[in-house]
């Protein structure tokens, strides 16, 4: 019963180096997000998919690529860090209709 | 545009009182789903209720309760009987129908007093 899976749980990058953060969900979920939380802040929509091959931007898309290649993965792809870029990193899926449930989300830590 | 909006940054309730947690939103989609979410201090996300547009009636989950006024253009959460661990940060979130975007407000912070 895994819901939604995030990898890593914590991650330091330096300053201009990529990653990639990992979301898998196995609840045949249509619609997957990525959201950013800064320390004491709401959630901020980075990027969201409605379906394999599918994605659109969010609030703040910018310095991040996201592909859905299939229904279960929905990766994000962070070029170029910046310290801008620390943050709690939250992936979420759901159905059309009711609640999304979320991961347990990626600290990342950009120095 | 679709728009969600908290206005209390901070709320403070006894314990075994009721709490209303405010919520207004826009969208000029008819169709579409109104969430509340509790974040407690560990960080997690966890989904709490779920009210759609074209919903009749409250929606109801045990001890929360969502007050859906459609005109107003407001979903405030109703939590009775405030618990010590209700304890949490509190958030409203949307959905439209077409798109299937899902932002999320700025946040409540509740704080249960014994």
């Amino acid at each position: 019963n895994a819901g939604v899976t995030q990898t890593p749980k914590f991650r330091i990058l330096k300053i201009g180096q990529s990653m990639t953060l990992q979301c898998a969900q196995d609840m045949n979920h249509n619609y997957m997000y990525w959201y950013r939380q800064d320390p004491g802040m709401g959630l901020k929509l980075i990027y969201y998919s409605v379906g394999a091959g599918i994605t659109d931007k969010g609030e703040v898309p910018n310095g991040y690529n996201v592909s859905r290649s299939t229904t279960e993965d929905f990766p994000l792809r962070l070029e170029l860090a910046a310290p801008s870029q620390t943050s709690v990193y939250f992936c979420a899926s759901s159905y059309p209709s009711g609640g999304a449930f979320f991961g347990q989300g990626t600290r990342l830590t950009v120095v | 545009a679709q728009k969600i909006t908290q206005t209390q940054p901070g709320m403070f309730v006894q314990e075994k009182e009721a709490v209303t947690l405010d919520c207004t939103y826009d969208t000029s989609d008819p169709s579409y789903g109104l969430f509340w979410y509790k974040q407690p201090s560990s960080g997690e996300m966890i989904f709490l209720i779920y009210q759609g547009s074209y919903d009749q009636q409250n929606a109801t989950e045990g001890r929360y309760s969502l007050n859906f006024q459609k005109a107003r253009k407001s979903a405030n959460l109703v939590i009775s009987a405030s618990q010590l661990g209700d304890s949490a940060m509190y958030f409203c979130a949307m959905r439209e129908g077409r798109g299937g975007k899902l932002i999320f407000g700025q946040g409540t912070e509740l704080s249960v007093k014994p």
